[in-house]
C-alpha cells in the first residue's frame, strides 16, 4: 500500500523569504499523481500543485514550485516570496494511476508565516 | 457554480443518535468521496463512490454507511454515533478514475462533535 510522509509537523517562515515543505512517499508504482493541498483556518481544501511524475520537470505555479525526486521518492513544496495569505495546513497527497486511484494524504504540515 | 457543498457545516451529536451528513457536487463528476480529518492524522478515506451505483469501504470504515443517490449526491451516516467519531468530515468529488490528475473537488467540511 501506498503511504505519504510529511516529517515537519510545523514550519515557520518570515514574510518575503522562501520556505520548503518536505513530502516523502512510498509506492512500488511508476505511474502515478503528486499533489499539494493548503487549508486555510476556513477549513476549505485548496489544491496548490500537481505532478504528474511521467514529467521530469517539476511544476511551478507562480510563487509555488516543487523539487520531484522520482528516485529519492521526494516531492517538497518551494514557496518563495512567502505572504501572510500562505499561512496554513499543507498537505501532501498521492494518487495512483490504476483503477481504484484514491487520495492518499500524509498528515500535514502547519506553516506560520511571521510578518 | 457551487461545487461541492456538504450540509451541515456543525453538528453536536449525543452518544448514540444517528444523523447522516449530505453531500452534493454540480460539477458532473463521477467519483465521490467522504474523508474524516482528525489532529496529526491527515484525511483518512471512509468510503467513496468511483461511479452511481458502486461503493466501497476505504481505510476507515468502520461506524459508517453512505449512499450514491444519484450522480450528485453521496451521502454518509453515523447509525449510533460514539465520541471516536469525533472529527471534521470532508466530501469530495473527481472527474473519475480515469483522470487522475485533476486531483479532487472539496467541499468545506462539516465539524461533527460527539458528546
Amino acid at each position: 500500500a501506498q503511504t505519504v510522509t510529511q516529517s515537519q509537523p510545523e514550519m515557520s517562515v518570515q514574510e518575503a523569504e522562501t520556505v520548503t515543505l518536505s513530502c516523502t512517499y512510498d509506492t512500488s508504482e511508476s505511474d502515478y499523481y503528486l499533489f499539494w493541498y493548503k487549508q486555510p483556518p476556513s477549513r476549505q481544501m485548496i489544491l496548490v500543485i500537481r505532478q504528474e511524475a511521467y514529467k521530469q520537470q517539476n511544476a511551478t505555479e507562480n510563487r509555488f514550485s516543487v523539487n520531484f525526486q522520482k528516485a529519492a521518492k521526494s516531492f517538497s513544496l518551494k514557496i518563495s516570496d512567502s505572504q501572510l495569505g500562505d499561512a496554513a495546513m499543507y498537505f501532501c497527497a498521492y494518487r495512483s494511476d490504476g483503477a481504484t486511484n484514491k487520495l492518499i494524504f500524509g498528515t500535514g504540515t502547519l506553516l506560520a508565516v511571521q510578518p | 457554480n457551487a461545487g461541492v457543498t456538504q450540509t451541515p457545516k456543525f453538528q453536536v451529536l449525543k452518544t448514540g443518535q444517528s444523523m447522516t451528513l449530505q453531500c452534493a457536487q454540480d460539477m458532473n463528476h463521477n467519483s465521490m468521496y467522504w474523508y474524516r480529518q482528525d489532529p496529526g492524522m491527515g484525511l483518512r478515506l471512509i468510503y467513496y463512490s468511483a461511479s452511481e451505483g458502486t461503493t466501497d469501504k476505504g481505510e476507515v470504515p468502520n461506524g459508517y454507511n453512505v449512499s450514491r443517490l444519484n450522480k450528485r449526491e453521496f451521502s454518509l451516516r453515523l447509525e449510533s454515533a460514539a465520541p471516536s467519531q469525533t472529527s471534521v468530515y470532508f466530501c469530495a468529488s473527481s472527474r473519475s478514475s480515469l483522470t487522475p490528475n485533476y486531483g479532487y473537488t472539496f467541499g468545506s467540511g462539516t465539524r461533527l462533535t460527539v458528546v
